[in-house]
């Protein structure tokens, strides 16, 4: 059964800092691996997929690595901002199903 | 582009009640998948539709739970008989058939159910 375990569970940083999110996973058969955010009481919202062929996708401020062999992703985000704070999901899919790790609780303070 | 839709977004009820969530995913995206997520905890999976085929479900999707997708668009997630532990975050994602690694899953806002 694939488990999915993100690194820390919570984190409080000043805004303009630089932030790494870790996530591991103990299957690597994995299609691949989907980064969210979700904010309080509302659904999730898709940030980045990694195909299990890639190493790294950006977007803007974010940047996700994938190291399928050892399972584990990390989300990198330059420059935090006070709107960044939100819990942030990691996620693989290994079947039809995502499986989801138990989020990063994000507090960008001004 | 109106992303995915659920209703109702908070369902308030007594245990032992039946409820039904709506879901309606993009249009052109014929996979549709329900998760529920409880405080503290990543969503997890319930069940997967292809089309108007339930191809997949979770042992969490007890006999108490059935969900349908007629003619292949939008779906229902019923649950009869309420109980306690079924309140929770219920997630309804979509995507399109295609290369599985290449298809991210868009998820609703969710329908938030408290069981009194």
């Amino acid at each position: 059964k694939q488990e999915v375990t993100q690194i820390p569970a919570a984190l409080s940083v000043p805004e303009g800092e630089n932030l790494v999110l870790n996530c591991s996973f103990t299957d690597s058969a994995i299609y691949n691996l989907q980064w969210f955010r979700q904010d309080p009481g509302k659904g999730l919202t898709s940030l980045l997929l990694i195909q299990s062929s890639q190493r790294e996708q950006t977007s803007g401020r974010l940047n996700a690595s994938l190291d399928k062999s050892s399972g584990r992703s990390t989300l990198y985000i330059a420059a935090s901002q006070p709107g960044d704070s939100a819990t942030y999901l990691c996620a693989v899919l290994s079947g039809y199903a995502l499986n989801f790790g138990k989020g990063t609780s994000l507090l960008v303070t001004p | 582009d109106t992303g995915v839709s659920q209703d109702p977004r908070h369902k308030i009820t007594k245990r032992g009640q039946n409820v039904t969530f709506r879901c309606d995913p993009i249009s052109e995206h014929n996979r549709l998948y329900w998760y529920r997520q409880t405080l503290g905890q990543g969503p997890e999976f319930l069940t997967y539709f292809q089309n108007e085929a339930q191809l997949e479900k979770s042992r969490l999707l007890s006999d108490r739970f059935s969900a349908e997708r007629p003619k292949g668009s939008f779906s229902t997630l019923e649950i009869q008989r309420t109980e306690q532990g079924d309140s929770a975050m219920y997630l309804c994602a979509s995507s399109l058939v295609g290369t599985a690694s290449n298809q991210p899953q868009h998820f609703g806002d969710g329908t938030r159910l408290s069981i009194l």
